[in-house]
C-alpha cells in the first residue's frame, strides 16, 4: 500500500519556469511532510518541511502548499535553474507512541531544468 | 557534506551471504535511522535507533538486523542475501527522535548481491 503517491514521475522545465510537484496521502495521522532533494550519488537532503497547521511556508525559491482537507501538498520551485536539476522526493511521518521518527516517501520525481 | 558517514560505499556479494554496513553519525545526534533505495519499492525505512534503543521500525526483513553502539554508531547486517536484497543502503541521523528533527543522511552503500 503506498501511502504517499507523487507527481509526476518526471518533469522538464525551462530555466526560469516553476517547477510543481504534487503529492497526496492517505493516513490522517500524518502531521509532518517535509521534502527531500537528492543528487545523482548523493544522499537526500532536507530542502523544506511543513506542519498542517499552515497552509503554506516558503524559503527562498521553494514553497510548500498545503492542502489539509484534500489530503495533498505540493512543492514549488521558483524561477527554476540547471543547478535545481535532481531528484525530489516528498515525506510523511506521523506522532508514535515510542517518540520515533519513521518517515514514509513518495515515489520521487526527476526534474530537468533546461538551460 | 551531511556530516554522516557510510562505510563501505560499495559492497558487491553473492546470494546466501552476510554483510554488515556501518554509519556513523553527525557529532552529537543520538538517533540513526536506515533505509533502503531500490528502483521498485523507492526509498523505505527500516529501523530507527534512539541512544541504544530501538524507537521505530518500518519493512524490514528477518534477515536484517541492526544495533547502535554506545559510541553511537550503527550497524545493519544483511543475512541470506537474495539478489532483491540488492540496492542503495542510506543511514541518517538527528539530534533527538520525534518528529521535526531534520533528518541528515549519508552518502549510502550500494549493494549488489550477484
Amino acid at each position: 500500500q503506498q501511502q504517499v503517491k507523487q507527481s509526476p514521475q518526471s518533469l522538464i522545465v525551462q530555466k526560469g519556469g516553476i517547477s510543481i510537484i504534487n503529492c497526496a496521502y492517505e493516513n490522517t495521522a500524518f502531521d509532518y511532510f517535509p521534502w527531500y532533494q537528492q543528487f545523482p550519488g548523493k544522499g537526500p537532503a532536507l530542502l523544506i518541511a511543513i506542519r498542517p497547521d499552515v497552509s503554506e511556508k516558503k524559503e527562498g525559491r521553494f514553497t510548500i502548499s498545503f492542502n489539509k482537507s484534500a489530503k495533498q501538498f505540493s512543492l514549488h520551485i521558483m524561477d527554476s535553474q540547471p543547478g535545481d536539476s535532481a531528484t525530489y522526493f516528498c515525506a510523511a511521518s506521523k506522532r508514535n507512541n515510542n517518540a520515533g521518527n519513521m518517515l514514509t516517501f513518495g515515489g520521487g520525481t526527476r526534474l530537468m531544468v533546461k538551460p | 557534506d551531511s556530516g554522516v558517514t557510510q562505510t563501505p560505499k560499495h559492497l558487491i556479494t553473492a546470494t546466501g551471504q552476510r554483510v554488515t554496513l556501518r554509519c556513523s553519525p553527525r557529532s552529537g545526534d543520538l538517533s540513526v535511522y536506515w533505509y533502503q533505495q531500490s528502483l521498485d519499492q523507492g526509498l523505505q525505512f527500516l529501523i530507527q535507533y534512539y541512544n541504544g534503543e530501538e524507537r521505530a521500525k518500518g519493512n524490514i526483513l528477518e534477515r536484517f538486523s541492526a544495533q547502535q553502539f554506545p559510541d553511537l554508531h550503527s550497524e545493519l547486517n544483511l543475512s541470506s542475501l537474495e539478489l532483491g536484497d540488492s540496492a542503495l543502503y542510506f543511514c541518517a541521523s538527528s539530534l533527538y527522535s520525534g518528529r521535526g528533527y531534520e533528518q541528515y543522511f549519508g552518502p549510502g552503500t550500494r549493494l549488489t548481491v550477484t
